[in-house]
């Protein structure tokens, strides 16, 4: 199974201000996505990172709040921009090795926005 | 958005009892179910991949059942240990949106010892 690094664990952020959280896997994935789960709520699908083209970005979330970028299979980065203390959540990369298998997660980003 | 829902939302158990918790769902266009679980500062983790109806998987002490039809799946823990303490997931994968999964709120299971 797929191992991913994820980075920062955890952060305290100003409103205004943007954090950039990575993900790093140990294989070549094809399918790579950014979840975030607010507090009480699921987890929720943010957009799918592809390789080589602009992210594909679920509805009520737009590239300008969430630039995504995926360089290479292996590696992804998410930014959250211009934050506001509702941006505070746990942010989660996943992989999927092949299509209908489990995902396989990074060990999240929790947010504060103050 | 489908709507998957999780009961209870939270539970305390003593050691050794068993236990379950329910995941409801849409029961139309059923493609797969999934349950994870997922411990304090640490990655969710796959438990079970659910496809077929009246499917029942086990690992160790964790089990699940699936009803497509009525469109719930039971995941039961009998004699919980403390380290069963994690808030437990379940996600249906809705294939007409490509990989998307609808994740439920979650039951979170603490095991007092």
């Amino acid at each position: 199974s797929a191992v991913i690094s994820q980075k920062p664990s955890r952060d305290i952020c100003q409103r205004g201000t943007s954090l950039t959280i990575q993900c790093q896997v140990d294989s070549q994935v094809t399918m790579m996505f950014w979840y975030r789960q607010q507090p009480g709520q699921s987890l929720t699908l943010i957009a799918t990172a592809n390789q080589g083209s602009e992210a594909t970005y679920e509805s009520g979330f737009v590239i300008d709040k969430f630039p995504i970028s995926r360089p290479n299979l292996t590696f992804s980065t998410l930014t959250v921009s211009n934050m506001s203390p509702e941006d505070s959540s746990i942010y989660l990369c996943s992989v999927e090795a092949s299509p209908g298998s489990p995902l396989h997660f990074g060990n999240g980003t929790r947010l504060t926005v103050t | 958005i489908l709507n998957v829902e999780q009961s209870p939302q939270s539970l305390h158990v003593q050691e050794g009892d068993s236990t379950n918790f329910t995941c409801s769902f849409p029961s139309s266009n059923f493609y797969a179910l999934h349950w994870y679980r997922w411990e304090t500062a640490k990655s969710p983790e796959a438990l079970f991949v659910m496809t077929l109806n009246g499917d029942e998987k086990k690992k160790g002490r964790i089990s699940a059942t699936l009803n497509t039809k009525e469109g719930y799946s039971y995941l039961y823990i009998k004699g919980s240990q403390p380290e069963d303490s994690a808030t437990y997931l379940c996600a249906l994968l809705n294939p007409p949106r490509g990989n998307q999964f609808y994740f439920g709120t979650g039951t979170s299971l603490t095991v007092i010892p």
